[in-house]
């Protein structure tokens, strides 16, 4: 089953401090990971897309990185600020029939 | 670009009333789809169509219907409802399903049936 796991369930760090959330997934055949930024009563924002041959995707404070061996991305968040408080969540897409799972999310709460 | 449009907002409904969830985009997209949101779950996919006149079951489609008449609407219908379908619910679009396609979503509607 395909499945997408993703860890801490939230987490809470002080301003300008930095932070790595984590996704392991199961998803086969693999096409695409997804990381996305979900503010509160909002829908969620795309933030980077990783394709099986690409290690690491930046976009400003936001970088990805791949293992698609271990299958298994972080999403790292460098001097983080308030607005970067939000539930990430992590989407593979797999290659038959365009299929995506979603994983739960993780909670992140930025204080200052 | 207005994006991804939904209405409404927020919605109170009882057991058994039906209703429609409107989604509008303005971009040209071909795919569109509904995902829903539980407290700790991932998105699940409703229902999505690949373009006007075509549709097809997601994950989770018993007890909602979906058409696709022209390349912007695609609303969700809610045939019976039950507190089971209470939830949050998003409307997403994209120029096509490849790799490198972005997936939009909108605001999100937030449906309570009692």
């Amino acid at each position: 089953k395909n499945q997408v796991e993703q860890s801490p369930q939230s987490l809470i760090i002080l301003e300008g401090k930095n932070c790595t959330l984590q996704c392991n997934y199961t998803v086969s055949p693999f096409s695409n990971l997804r990381w996305y930024k979900q503010d509160t009563g909002r829908g969620p924002v795309s933030l980077t897309i990783m394709t099986f041959s690409e290690n690491t995707k930046s976009n400003g404070r936001y970088t990805a990185t791949l293992d698609a061996d271990t299958k298994q991305s972080s999403l790292h968040i460098t001097a983080s600020q308030l607005s970067d408080s939000a539930s990430y969540i992590c989407v593979v897409k797999n290659t038959n029939a365009g299929k995506s799972t979603f994983g739960d999310g993780t909670t992140l709460t930025v204080k200052p | 670009n207005a994006g991804v449009t939904q209405t409404p907002k927020f919605q109170v409904l009882k057991t058994g009333q039906s209703m429609t969830l409107q989604c509008a985009q303005d971009m040209n997209h071909e795919y569109m789809s509904w995902y829903r949101q539980d407290p700790g779950m991932g998105l699940r996919l409703i229902h999505y169509s690949v373009g006007a006149g075509i549709t097809d079951q997601g994950e989770v489609p018993n007890g909602y219907n979906v058409s696709r008449s022209t390349t912007e609407d695609f609303p969700l219908r809610l045939l019976s409802a039950a507190p089971s379908q209470t939830s949050v619910y998003f409307c997403a679009s994209s120029y096509g399903t490849g790799v490198t396609y972005e997936q939009y979503f909108g605001p999100g509607t937030r449906l309570t049936v009692t």
